[in-house]
């Protein structure tokens, strides 16, 4: 039974350039959740997907946006990307069904910015 | 507002000790969900255990337990008999009751088993 996997593993961008990052969550569950986790930080959440539209949104500009497929994989798209936006981004998937479902978090995509 | 304090940065033992890290919430919910998580060096993130407000009981599993306290807002793990593979930072996290309610999280606790 895979888990959630994202892709690619690292990334080196510079400042202005645009970037997506993507996520396949854990076989049977439907809700897609992104977060930012800054070095030495604990995880901050940025958006999270279910039906394919975005059900909730953390305290992020309108650089970062995203999108969920049928298939429930997601994709996280950040645009004129700054050097504060070097971090490591965190897919994480659950069940919608049911409240306080654990979400289980895929190994991230390291983003340095140059 | 919600929100999580993991009080400690950095804890460092030497195997075979016990630990215990410390992890209290705020809400303003009356039904909210807390979880742990372990995040190696690889960065993934591990889920360990999920207690419901409803839910007091203490558990163990293993080497792991937890102490979920209400009256003080508390819900700390404690491994037992610690060892270097237990080293990795661990993150106490809270959710709300509504369905895609994110997970806030405290800043982690470093924890390091030497041998």
């Amino acid at each position: 039974d895979a888990g959630v996997t994202q892709s690619p593993t690292h990334l080196i961008k510079t400042r202005g350039q645009q970037v997506t990052l993507r996520c396949s969550p854990k076989s049977g569950h439907d809700t897609v959740s992104w977060y930012q986790q800054a070095l030495g930080q604990g995880p901050q959440f940025i958006f999270q997907y279910y039906e394919e539209e975005e059900r909730q949104r953390g305290n992020f500009p309108d650089r970062f946006s995203g999108h969920q497929f049928p298939n429930y994989s997601s994709e996280l798209n950040v645009n004129a990307l700054l050097l504060g936006d070097s971090a490591l981004y965190l897919c994480a998937s659950s069940l919608t069904q049911g409240r306080g479902q654990p979400q289980h978090f895929g190994d991230g995509t390291r983003l340095s910015i140059l | 507002a919600q929100k999580v304090t993991q009080a400690q940065t950095e804890i460092s033992v030497v195997e075979k000790e016990d630990v215990t890290l410390d992890c209290v919430y705020e809400t303003r919910d009356t039904t909210y969900y807390l979880f742990w998580y372990k995040q190696p060096p690889s960065g993934e993130l591990v889920f360990l255990i999920r207690r419901n407000s409803f839910d007091e009981q203490n558990e163990i599993s293993g080497r792991y337990s937890w102490n979920f306290q209400k009256s003080t807002s508390s819900f700390n793990f404690t491994i037992t008999a610690s060892q270097v593979v237990d080293s990795a930072v661990y993150f106490c996290a809270l959710s709300g009751n509504q369905a895609g309610t994110a997970l806030i999280f405290g800043k982690g606790t470093t924890l390091s088993v030497s041998s």
